[in-house]
């Protein structure tokens, strides 16, 4: 199986700040990499996929890049909205793996 | 609106069996892709199974393989998960997940549920 390693496991940053989380994953995985946002006790929301494509409804604040074994995930200007769990997956191939999140809170 | 509703989560002795449904509404059922993911207590997310549009083809984790069934009837516009021989270790919240983008092998989600809590003790 893929393993997906997420970092950092958190972070603190203040609204307006610019925020990047890596993903790595133990086995080149070309694009196909997706990245969600979960907030407490609600469902995850889709925010990037093919490592670098922006879901639709998505704030262009975000952005995903990456190809092979090395993702970033970058949130440009941080909102209050932004404070929140995100986590990386593979679908290269079955079974799809996850990172094992990034809680972003407020500094 | 696209919403996916996950129901049948309770809590069930070692051994025993549970049925998870998943309604699904506000799109064409079956068009998509459907998954089943579960998040432990603590840990993190867990890919558990896929079915196949028609509902011909399924896929597993290991963790599961041989236990669980997953099975859609796109009549009801629902995806299921039946769940037996059930260990301590499949003490999670489950949740659906619409596929939406494929690498022809496996898929990216769009639309999750906000799950079904299951405990084995």
């Amino acid at each position: 199986d893929i393993q997906m390693t997420q970092s950092p496991s958190s972070l603190s940053a203040s609204v307006g700040d610019r925020v990047t989380i890596t993903c790595r994953a133990s086995q080149g995985i070309s694009s196909w990499l997706a990245w969600y946002q979960q907030k407490p006790g609600k469902a995850p929301k889709s925010l990037i996929y093919a490592a670098s494509s922006l879901q639709s409804g998505v704030p262009s604040r975000f952005s995903g890049s990456g190809s092979g074994t090395y993702f970033t995930l970058t949130i440009n200007s941080l909102q209050p909205e932004d404070f929140a769990t995100y986590f990386c997956q593979h679908y290269n191939n079955y079974p799809v793996t996850f990172g094992g999140g990034t809680k972003v809170e407020i500094k | 609106q696209v919403q996916l509703v996950e129901s049948g989560g309770g809590v069930v002795q070692p051994g025993r069996s549970l049925g998870l449904s998943c309604a699904a509404s506000g799109f064409t059922f079956s068009s998509y892709v459907m998954h089943w993911v579960r998040q432990a207590p603590g840990k993190g997310l867990e890919w558990v199974a896929v079915i196949s549009k028609d509902g011909s083809t399924q896929t597993y984790a290991d963790s599961v393989k041989g236990r669980f069934t997953i099975s859609r009837d796109n009549s009801k516009n629902t995806v299921y998960l039946q769940m037996s021989s059930l260990t301590t270790e499949d003490t999670a919240v489950y949740s659906c997940a619409r596929e939406f983008h494929s690498s022809n092998l496996a898929g990216a989600f769009d639309i999750w549920g906000q799950g079904t809590r299951v405990s084995v003790s």
